[in-house]
């Protein structure tokens, strides 16, 4: 079993659209969690961590359901600069690494 | 505040050569992660450099070794290429407080082919 999963999408949403990812990981005693957005052929970038409290950023909110091992992503009122693919990102227990998912890709339609 | 840099940013080499990848990480990070990102794929760890000691490494052949400087810049070198060590080359750098490692942050990468 991967250690991260996510829907590779495609997500083709019209904008002020709300869309949401899911991803799950697992190893259950994994601490730290991240939300990463690529550009196409770009590096990765780091949207936001992800808290057991849930966090927001604008836009943008990422939650963590440990019980059944999933984190989630939030865009709402999409703009067309959120066109990218979405990286879920996860740092198992005692790594000091990170495991990636195979990214899921939104695409903002005007 | 010069963020992660990385060099060349393309090269092509041919199979069976050695190919040395460049990284530098941001001002006042002192781990440096190296990745590996096919098409279509999320990057896959490598290894990671802290303290110039390999600290940690991932499933990849011998033929994936590195470097660590004391300025803290990092090297890969990749021996014996194959067609399938295409990929683009993530360093990421962050700051290790207390031996955890925390959010990390990624060069534009080096997009390397092997013709």
């Amino acid at each position: 079993r991967k250690e991260v999963e996510q829907d590779p999408g495609p997500f083709n949403v019209p904008e002020g659209a709300t869309v949401a990812f899911n991803c799950t990981y697992s190893n259950s005693a994994s601490q730290s969690f991240f939300w990463y957005r690529q550009d196409c052929r770009k590096e990765p970038k780091l949207l936001m961590s992800v808290y057991s409290s849930g966090n927001e950023d604008g836009r943008f909110t990422a939650q963590l359901n440990r019980a059944s091992q999933y984190i989630s992503l939030l865009i709402r009122d999409s703009k067309l600069s959120d066109s990218a693919t979405y990286l879920c990102v996860v740092n198992p227990p005692g790594a000091n690494n990170l495991f990636f998912g195979t990214g899921t890709r939104l695409t903002v339609i005007p | 505040d010069a963020g992660v840099t990385q060099s060349p940013t393309h090269l092509i080499k041919t199979r069976g050569q050695q190919v040395t990848l460049r990284c530098s990480p941001k001002s006042g990070h002192d781990t440096v992660s190296w990745y590996q990102q096919a098409l279509g794929q999320g990057p896959q760890f490598i290894f990671q450099y802290y303290e110039e000691e390999e600290r940690q490494r991932g499933n990849f052949p011998d033929r994936f070794s590195g470097h660590q400087f004391p300025n803290y810049s990092s090297e890969l070198n990749v021996n014996a290429l194959l067609l399938g060590d295409s990929a683009l080359y993530l360093c990421a750098s962050s700051l290790a407080v207390s031996r955890v490692i925390h959010e990390q942050y990624f060069g534009p990468g080096t997009r390397l082919t092997v013709t």
